[in-house]
């Protein structure tokens, strides 16, 4: 398996303002993937993120809601711009390892709070 | 119809006891079965994946039946620890990775 880290870990923010989430793995890993966990729900996939090119999201999430950058094999940033309440959520980053199974592995979560 | 649906319990069970756990999933092309688990205020993390054949890890059994597109988790000799609440992870492979996680079932295991 890999670290994965996030930062920051939880924040409160306020409504209109964005919030950028750090997602960082101790090895090269090809496939990133961003995920948002709703109060007492289960995961949704934003996108993948995707090394040198732009991010592919799921039906439902776009690029100006949530831009992603994926500027190398280790490290990807996901923001959540012009928040409102209902973006309150937990934000996962995962990852598949280039090897092995195709099983993903999570970040510890951001868990954020919008007022 | 949800892509992955489970029971959503809660389970509330006596240690020692033996639970098992229901997930059935639409897309029948789905590729890769898998079953995670989710502490409070935790990460998912992996609890195993499930082969054709089914396939034991120590106290957890996971059996897959592709023809009914069912799958179960048996938790045999519940433990305290067990609690937590458990994913059916899907892989319906198409355009890149497409992980699709069920809503989870809830499992308390009281002393």
């Amino acid at each position: 398996s890999a670290v994965i880290s996030q930062k920051p870990s939880r924040d409160i923010c306020q409504r209109g303002t964005s919030l950028t989430i750090q997602c960082q793995v101790d090895s090269q890993v090809t496939m990133m993937f961003w995920y948002r966990q709703q109060p007492g729900q289960s995961l949704t996939l934003i996108a993948t993120a995707n090394q040198g090119s732009e991010a592919t999201y799921e039906s439902g999430f776009v690029i100006d809601k949530f831009p992603i950058s994926r500027p190398n094999l280790t490290f990807s940033t996901l923001t959540v711009s012009n928040m409102s309440p209902e973006d309150s959520s937990i934000y996962l980053c995962s990852l598949q390892l280039t090897s092995g199974r195709e099983t993903q592995y999570f970040g510890p979560g951001t868990r954020l709070l919008v007022l | 119809r949800k892509e992955v649906e489970q029971d959503p319990g809660p389970f509330n069970v006596p240690e020692g006891a033996t639970v098992a756990f229901n997930c059935t999933y639409s897309n029948s092309a789905s590729q890769s079965f898998f079953w995670y688990r989710q502490d409070c205020r935790k990460e998912p993390k992996l609890l195993m994946s499930v082969y054709s054949s089914g396939n034991e890890d120590g106290r957890f059994t996971a059996q897959l039946n592709r023809a009914s597109q069912y799958i179960s988790l048996l938790i045999r000799d519940s433990k305290l620890s067990d609690s937590a609440t458990y994913l059916c992870v899907v892989n319906i492979k198409g355009y890149g990775q497409n992980f699709v996680f069920g809503p989870g079932t809830r499992l308390s295991v009281l002393p």
